[in-house]
Order: C-alpha cells, then sequence, then structure tokens
C-alpha cells in the first residue's frame, strides 16, 4: 500500500537558521498537501501542490513538489519561535485517500 | 459556521466496552475521514468517505467500524475496545473532487484501561 515518509524526525534550530523537511510517497501522488500541528492541538492545513515541479511561497514558507510527484519539501527561512509545532506532509495518490507522513518536530532555540 | 465538531471530547473505557465517536460538518463537504495518533507519530487512516454512501478502509481500519450516516456526520464505532485503541482521534473533512485541504475537528482523547 501506499507509504509515506518524512525526514528527519525532529530538527532543533537557533532561531534565525533555516529548516528543510522532505516528504517521499511510495506512489506517485495527485497532490499533497502540507499541514502544521501545535502540542495539544490538531493538524492545520498550509498548502496543497497539485503539479510536477509546482513551487508556492507563504512569506517564509516555501513548498515544492517534485517532478515525478513522489516528494516534496518544505522549507523554512530565518525561523521564528512561532514556527515551532510538527510539519506533516500528507499525499492522495488515488483520489480522496490521503495519507501523512509521520512528521518533523521542529523546536526552535531562541 | 461551527467546522468540524467531534463528541465527547474526553472518554474513558473499560477493555471490552463499546463506543461511537461522533463528527459533524457543516460546509457541505463531500468527504470525510478518521484519523488516530499515538503519541509523538503521526496520523494513521482509519476509515474514510469520499462521497455520502460510500466509506473505505484505511491503513489501520480493524477493530473499528464507520457510518456516513448522511452529507454531514461520519461515526466511528468501537465494538469491543481494546488497550491498543488508547489515542487520539481526529475527524477530518474536505471538499473532495481534488481538493484535499482537510479541515479537522479538536480530537477525541480516548483511553482504554
Amino acid at each position: 500500500g501506499q507509504q509515506v515518509m518524512q525526514i528527519p524526525q525532529y530538527q532543533h534550530v537557533q532561531e534565525g537558521e533555516d529548516f528543510t523537511t522532505y516528504c517521499n510517497s511510495s506512489t506517485t501522488l495527485s497532490n499533497i498537501q502540507w499541514y502544521k500541528q501545535r502540542p495539544g492541538g490538531h493538524p492545520v492545513f498550509l498548502i496543497q501542490l497539485v503539479k510536477s515541479g509546482e513551487v508556492k511561497k507563504q512569506k517564509r514558507l516555501t513548498f515544492q513538489f517534485g517532478e515525478a510527484k513522489k516528494n516534496s519539501s518544505l522549507h523554512i527561512t530565518a525561523t521564528q519561535t512561532t514556527d515551532v509545532g510538527t510539519y506533516f506532509c500528507a499525499g492522495a495518490a488515488s483520489y480522496d485517500k490521503v495519507i501523512f507522513g509521520p512528521g518533523t518536530s521542529l523546536s526552535v532555540i531562541p | 459556521n461551527a467546522g468540524v465538531t467531534q463528541t465527547p471530547k474526553f472518554q474513558v473505557l473499560k477493555t471490552g466496552q463499546s463506543m461511537t465517536l461522533q463528527c459533524a460538518q457543516d460546509m457541505n463537504h463531500n468527504s470525510m475521514y478518521w484519523y488516530r495518533q499515538d503519541p509523538g507519530m503521526g496520523l494513521r487512516l482509519i476509515y474514510y468517505s469520499a462521497s455520502e454512501g460510500t466509506t473505505d478502509k484505511g491503513e489501520v481500519p480493524n477493530g473499528y467500524n464507520v457510518s456516513r450516516l448522511n452529507k454531514r456526520e461520519f461515526s466511528l464505532r468501537l465494538e469491543s475496545a481494546a488497550p491498543s485503541q488508547t489515542s487520539v482521534y481526529f475527524c477530518a473533512s474536505t471538499p473532495g473532487w481534488g481538493n484535499n485541504e482537510q479541515f479537522f475537528g479538536p480530537g477525541t482523547r480516548l483511553t482504554v484501561l
């Protein structure tokens, strides 16, 4: 069955440093989403990527979808303490079956 | 709009007891999902419903049943709870038809003793 992996599992950065998390799917995806979850909360949608090679930016966050539509990345420039949380990718291979990756937990040291 | 609501917020069960987790959305979304999240782990798909009247198994369906009662409501039933089902359960909905932006409920924290 479809599997979605993410690396790293944990990342500790100094405030102001950059951060990147990588997502890989065992199957070609129709689309991929990214979510952020704060401790004790529920996942919150950040973005959806659909097209091969797509790149989208949201302020300090840059999202990429690979050419083969099997991998994706999230890059945060100049991290802030407000970026703390766990970042999940979620991929849909079949139309509506969405599988989440295990997440990358980001800690930001002030 | 309330978005996605879940009841109850907390529940403690004894092994072998049964219960139903309720989920409702008021966004006229087509697709609904049940996930479980164990401490320090990601979300694992239990069941999903791409549209009213259809349900499909996810990654970890064993020990669970679901009902898509109507377009708004999607319930998850544990027939005979086991300690391994201790988890946080999230319900989510999406517009569907290629738009997989998931809107999550606040979660149900279930402990099985």
